[in-house]
């Protein structure tokens, strides 16, 4: 069955440090892969997306990812991570119509 | 603001009553999702429309839901009969073709 999994339910950083937030997916062919972002109450706003080509994604708000075929991941990094930067952060991925998401990584930055 | 917009933004019901939900895609946006995201999770696709016409709906659509898109402008989605389960977030989202998807602001569906 196709998936996605986030294997990290809560993540805490210190304001400045640098973050990575893992996400695997399970599809049978490479899916687009999408990283979003929600902040509490709030729709989740799309930080960046890959469908193909270059394997580092660059996105919005200093965020970056990269796409490895041959560990089926799709991992969310930023060099330094500010305070408003806490928040939900979901890995998408999408095959045909079918749009599946992770359970998610809640971020706490530290001051 | 992604220019998707849902309405109300959150809503309180009594168990049994019936609710419906208002998703106003960006215009030009020809397919137009609904999904439920409850609380830790991730959202769950519900169904999609791609422009007036319901292309799929997920197990997860109870014959107590239905949703419409009659001009293949808006959308909404309607519970009967709401259980406590239905207490959830559903978001609405919109795209052209096979760009990424623009999510409303959800409506939080709180049943007591």
């Amino acid at each position: 069955a196709q998936s996605v999994t986030q294997p990290d339910i809560h993540i805490t950083v210190s304001e400045g440090a640098s973050l990575e937030l893992r996400c695997n997916y399970s599809y049978g062919a490479t899916p687009y892969l999408f990283w979003y972002v929600q902040s509490p109450g709030q729709g989740l706003q799309l930080l960046l997306k890959y469908f193909s080509g270059d394997t580092l994604v660059q996105g919005i708000k200093g965020f970056e990812a990269e796409f490895k075929r041959s560990q089926s991941s799709f991992n969310l990094r930023k060099p330094s991570v500010h305070w408003s930067d806490a928040a939900e952060y979901f890995c998408a991925g999408k095959n045909n119509n079918d749009m599946r998401f992770g359970a998610g990584t809640r971020l706490t930055v530290k001051p | 603001d992604t220019g998707v917009s849902q309405d109300p933004r959150h809503k309180i019901t009594k168990r049994g009553q019936n609710v419906t939900f208002r998703c106003d895609p960006i215009s030009e946006h020809n397919r137009l999702y609904w999904y439920r995201q409850t609380l830790g999770q991730g959202p769950e696709f519900l169904t999609y429309f791609q422009n007036e016409a319901q292309l799929e709906k997920s197990r997860l659509l109870s014959d107590r839901f239905s949703a419409e898109r009659p001009k293949g402008s808006f959308s909404t989605l309607e519970i009967q009969r709401t259980e406590q389960g239905d207490s959830a977030m559903y978001l609405c989202a919109s795209l052209q073709a096979y760009n990424e998807q623009f999510f409303g602001p959800g409506t939080r569906l709180t049943v007591l």
